[in-house]
Order: C-alpha cells, then structure tokens, then sequence
C-alpha cells in the first residue's frame, strides 16, 4: 500500500535562514511519481513539482531545490534564504502508476518569522 | 478561464441532513477527486474518479457519495451517515490517462459546518 510521512507537524524558522522540509514514502510499485504541494492561508492548494521514480536529478528552482533519493524513498524539499510569504503548510504526496490516486502526508506547518 | 469551481465557499447544514458539494472542471481533465481536510490530520481521500460514469472509494468513503455523469462534474453528497461532516472539503482533476503521470490541480475548497 502506497503511503507518504512527513514527520515535521511544524517548524518555525527566522526569515533568511535554509529550511528543509523531510517527506518519506512507501510503495511497493517500481514505477511512481512524487509530488509537493504548498497550501496558504487562503486554502487552495498549489502544485509546486512533480518527480518520477526513474529520474532521481535532483533539480532546483529559484530559491526551492529537492533532493529525491531513491534509496532511502525521501522527496525532501529545501528553501533557501526563506521569506515570510513561504509562510504556508507544504505536502508531499505519491502516486503510482496503476492508476490516478493520489495520496498526500498530513503536511508540514512551516512559519517563517520576519 | 480554465480551472477547478468549487461551491459554496462555505456551507451551513443541520445535523442529519444530506448536502451536496459542487465541482466543476473546464480543464478537460479525465481524472477528479474528493479530498477531507481536518486540522493535523493532512489530506485524505475520500473517492476519486478516473472516467465518466466510473469512481473508486479512497480511504475514507463510508458516509460519502458522488457521481459522475459528465466530464465536467463531480459532485460530492454528504450523506446524514457520516459522523463527523465538519470539515474543509478540495476537490481536484488531473490529465489522469491511467498512468498517475499527472499532478492535481485544487479548487478552492468548501468549508462544510454541520450543526
């Protein structure tokens, strides 16, 4: 059964400094995709990246970067010289190829404090 | 513009009554979802669909309906069986193909408050 951990419920940084993000996922399909999610206070939630199992660069954009590896099944996701507008709670989720389900961590609270 | 419409915003019901929540999609999208919100507790899903006229439970259906005659609709009942209705309801459509190979994109959500 597919399922997705983030163990960070929240974290509160001060604003400049580099926060990582863990998300750790179990599948017993070789063949998946990985995605992250940002939800602000307004609710709606935005799609921020999509990983596939066979592609483990790990790729970086603007001031977001994530390191996906394989072995260890993480999808970790790092701001770097954060800002208070990345203030919001962030999602990890998974889905395999057998079908469109997808299934989301219980998110990741992140404050960034000015 | 194309998107994901969810209605109301929010949403009032009495104690044992059925409510339907709206999701309308201009994206052409195959795939649609219903996802539950609760504080601390992530998302978790509740059906999702990946064709017309087809629809599979997710890990918390009991108490739930949905249908999906058109492409474009998904709409969610909220039957008097579900025990705990309050909660913050998103609903969702992806490319889909059968292949998970496509992200989500969100509504901007129902907040549903049964009293």
């Amino acid at each position: 059964a597919q399922k997705v951990t983030q163990a960070q419920t929240e974290i509160s940084v001060v604003e400049k400094e580099d926060v990582t993000l863990d998300c750790v996922y179990e599948t017993r399909d070789t063949t998946y995709y990985l995605f992250w999610y940002k939800q602000p206070p307004s609710g709606e939630l935005v799609f921020l990246i999509r990983r596939n199992s066979f592609d483990e660069q790990n790729e970086i954009s603007g001031r977001y970067s994530w390191n996906f590896q394989k072995s260890t099944s993480s999808f970790n996701f790092t701001i770097t010289a954060s800002q208070v507008v990345d203030s919001a709670v962030y999602f990890c989720a998974l889905s395999e190829s057998r079908d469109d389900k997808i299934i989301f961590g219980k998110g990741t609270r992140l404050h960034i404090l000015p | 513009d194309g998107g994901i419409t969810q209605s109301p915003k929010y949403l009032f019901r009495k104690e044992g009554q059925n409510v339907t929540l709206s999701c309308e999609q201009n994206l052409n999208h195959d795939a649609m979802y219903w996802y539950r919100q609760d504080p601390g507790q992530g998302l978790r899903l509740i059906y999702y669909s990946q064709i017309v006229n087809d629809f599979q439970k997710g890990d918390i259906a009991e108490g739930y309906s949905v249908s999906r005659e058109k492409k474009e609709s998904f709409p969610l009942t909220v039957t008097s069986a579900q025990k705990n209705p309050t909660a913050f309801y998103l609903c969702a459509s992806s490319m889909g193909e059968g292949s998970g190979n496509t992200e989500a994109f969100f509504g901007q959500g129902t907040r549903l408050t049964v009293v």
